[in-house]
């Protein structure tokens, strides 16, 4: 099993709509929690850190579930230059910080 | 600016002929990183440096191996290229990591390396 999940989509939306990614990690020892975004043939880039209270940031809102290994991203209001993959990446305590990424879920937004 | 710099953004390689990509950054970051990324796969750590401390993963192959000269500059040497390292290589970097916290990494734009 990978330490850190994602549903790879692809997720087809149309403009203005709401979409939700979730991440499951599987070890305990979790410690930083982010969410990169991807575009094609490009770098990762950070997008945002997930802290354990929830942020949001504009149309982008994580949240974190610790109890469940849980992360989510919500997207709202979506454009076009939303379309990427996102990357859930987990830092866990006995693996020296490194990213642990996920294999990232591709967003594909319609007019 | 750009923070971390990747050369060449593009490599074409033959079968077996030893390749070096390289990386610099005007970060002053202590921790320098390479991942490879194949096609609708998540980057895959290589090895990383702790200034001079060279960490190499379990399973990276002893074909790909790294230097890093200064603290600016980093450079991956793939010894004998095959057909399944055709690939992106990502260099990050990252300030100094406290207690295993780890800071926010940067990516260089990435070399994507096809071999022949």
């Amino acid at each position: 099993r990978k330490e850190v999940e994602q549903d790879p989509g692809p997720f087809n939306v149309p403009e203005g709509a709401t979409v939700a990614f979730n991440c499951t990690y599987s070890n305990s020892a979790s410690q930083s929690f982010f969410w990169y975004r991807q575009d094609c043939r490009k770098e990762p880039k950070l997008l945002m850190s997930v802290y354990s209270s929830g942020n949001e940031d504009g149309r982008f809102t994580a949240q974190l579930n610790r109890a469940s290994q849980y992360i989510s991203l919500l997207i709202r209001d979506s454009k076009l230059s939303d379309s990427a993959t996102y990357l859930c990446v987990v830092t866990f305590y006995n693996q020296g910080g490194k990213l642990i990424f996920g294999q990232g879920t591709e967003l594909s937004v319609k007019p | 600016d750009a923070m971390v710099i990747q050369n060449p953004r593009y490599q074409v390689t033959q079968f077996g002929k030893p390749v070096t990509l390289s990386c610099s950054q005007t970060l002053n970051h202590n921790v320098m990183y390479w991942y490879q990324q194949k096609s609708s796969q998540a980057p895959k750590l290589l090895f990383h440096y702790y200034d001079k401390d060279f960490n190499n993963e379990a399973d990276t192959p002893d074909n790909f191996q790294s230097r890093r000269p200064n603290t600016s500059f980093c450079f991956l040497d793939i010894r004998s290229p095959g057909l399944g390292d055709a690939a992106m290589y990502l260099c990050a970097t990252s300030a100094l990591v406290v207690a295993g916290f780890q800071e926010t990494q940067y990516f260089g734009p990435g070399t994507r390396l096809l071999v022949l």
